[in-house]
């Protein structure tokens, strides 16, 4: 069974820092991985996508990349906002039939940037 | 890009009623829309997968006679949560994805509040 983890559950920052937001999942027969940030009492906004076959993907001032051998994804944040403040989610796809379906979410990162 | 549209946003209704909860795919197709439920300051939790003519598939410990899901066309599905009960207050959010390849899109979410 797919377990999705995410760490540290909570990271406070000044305005300014570059952060990095980890990921990490048991079962390395993903289909992708999806990261999402959700601001308090709204859904999901899709951030970014990386395919299986892909290491890295870059929007802006994020980055993700991906490791699926060690089951690992992070998500850099350059120069951090206080608009970036939400909570951060991962969630995997797997590849396996039926399953492929489904997204598997992590845990949450719930992030404060400081003015 | 790709949005979802999910209505109404917040309902509060006396126990017993039945609310029904509209999600709409507003510039894709989608063949299979998500419907979560999400307590709060934990992770979405999967209800079941909509299927476009097809019953809906419910995970596990999902009452199908509770929550039920009408997914009419390409562009709606729908989730009823009948006779509601205090116990159903949440926070319920649809998803869609144009194809597996795609991100996953999500609603801004229905806030439920049963009296």
């Amino acid at each position: 069974k797919q377990e999705v983890t995410q760490i540290p559950a909570a990271l406070s920052v000044p305005e300014g820092e570059n952060l990095v937001l980890n990921c990490s999942f048991t079962d390395s027969a993903i289909y992708n991985l999806q990261w999402f940030r959700q601001d308090p009492g709204k859904g999901l906004t899709s951030l970014l996508l990386i395919q299986s076959s892909q290491r890295e993907q870059t929007s802006g001032r994020l980055n993700a990349s991906l490791d699926k051998s060690s089951g690992r994804s992070t998500l850099y944040i350059a120069a951090s906002q206080p608009g970036d403040s939400a909570t951060y989610l991962c969630a995997v796809r797997q590849r396996a039939g039926g399953a492929t379906n489904k997204l598997i979410f992590g845990t949450g990162t719930l992030l404060a940037v400081q003015p | 890009g790709a949005v979802v549209s999910q209505h109404p946003s917040w309902v509060i209704c006396k126990s017993g009623t039945s609310v029904k909860i509209e999600c709409r795919s507003l510039d894709f197709q989608a063949t299979t829309m998500f419907w979560y439920r999400q307590f709060p300051k934990q992770s979405l939790m999967l209800m079941a997968t909509s299927n476009e003519g097809s019953k809906a598939t419910y995970e596990q410990g999902v009452e199908k006679d509770k929550f039920l899901i009408n997914h009419a066309s390409l562009t709606l599905s729908t989730l009823t949560v009948t006779s509601a009960h205090p116990e159903d207050s949440s926070f319920y959010i649809c998803s869609a994805r144009p194809t597996l390849d795609t991100p996953q899109h999500f609603g801004d979410g229905t806030r439920l509040s049963i009296l």
